[in-house]
């Protein structure tokens, strides 16, 4: 059974800190998906990697397949990126399997 | 820019009753799919769809749960006889065969009372 682990759980960070959050995958896993979720519940999609490195504004992903690990950066932070970022892993037929998620809440 | 919707955004029902969730997918895409979250926990897979058919489907998605395309634009979960540990939120995703992201709706809260 594929599995997605991510750390940490909870993090509290200072405006304008870099932030980095971490995700590990196993075998049978292809790409990886970087996913917002609000308190709303809603998800909203930030990237999908199957290798290298993705930037979108402050926002930067990077995966390295050798080590089954992926990073989700967010550069200057502020309050509005708190939220819940989840990873997932995409498996064969393109299912997701989805990590725990980190709850992230930036203080101004 | 085009989006996954889904309706209602809040279902309650009572214990034994079906409920039918709804979701537009993008109109180009093929690939369909039903998750859910119970609160507090991670999302989990139920179902995926493609080409009119069931492509797989998870050990949670039991002879109560059921799929549909039923006009070539909808793409419906029923739930047959709710219990209590259906209540979830329920989201639904698409995707076509670019870049391969699946872009999600923003789910239906079903609360079973």
């Amino acid at each position: 059974k594929n599995e997605v682990e991510q750390s940490p759980q909870n993090l509290t960070a200072q405006e304008g800190e870099f932030i980095t959050i971490n995700c590990s995958y196993s075998v049978g896993i292809s790409a990886l998906h970087w996913l917002q979720q609000h308190p709303g519940g809603g998800i909203v999609s930030l990237f999908m990697l199957s290798s290298g490195k993705k930037k979108h504004g402050r926002l930067i992903a990077t995966i390295n397949i050798q080590e089954k690990h992926s990073s989700l950066h967010i550069t200057a932070s502020h309050p509005r990126d708190s939220a819940v970022y989840i990873c997932a892993g995409m498996e064969y037929g393109n299912k997701l399997v989805f990590g725990a998620g980190t709850i992230l809440r930036v203080k101004s | 820019e085009p989006e996954v919707t889904q309706t209602p955004s809040h279902q309650v029902t009572q214990m034994g009753q079906e409920v039918i969730l709804r979701c537009v997918p993008i109109s180009n895409h093929l690939y369909f799919y039903w998750y859910r979250q119970i609160l507090g926990q991670k999302v989990e897979f139920l179902v995926s769809f493609y080409n009119n058919e069931i492509s797989e489907k998870s050990e949670i998605f039991d002879d109560q749960f059921s799929v549909e395309r039923p006009d070539g634009s909808n793409f419906t979960l029923k739930i047959r006889s709710t219990k209590l540990e259906d209540s979830a939120m329920y989201f639904c995703a698409s995707f076509g065969d670019r870049a391969y992201e699946q872009y999600f709706g923003p789910g239906t809260r079903l609360t079973v009372t």
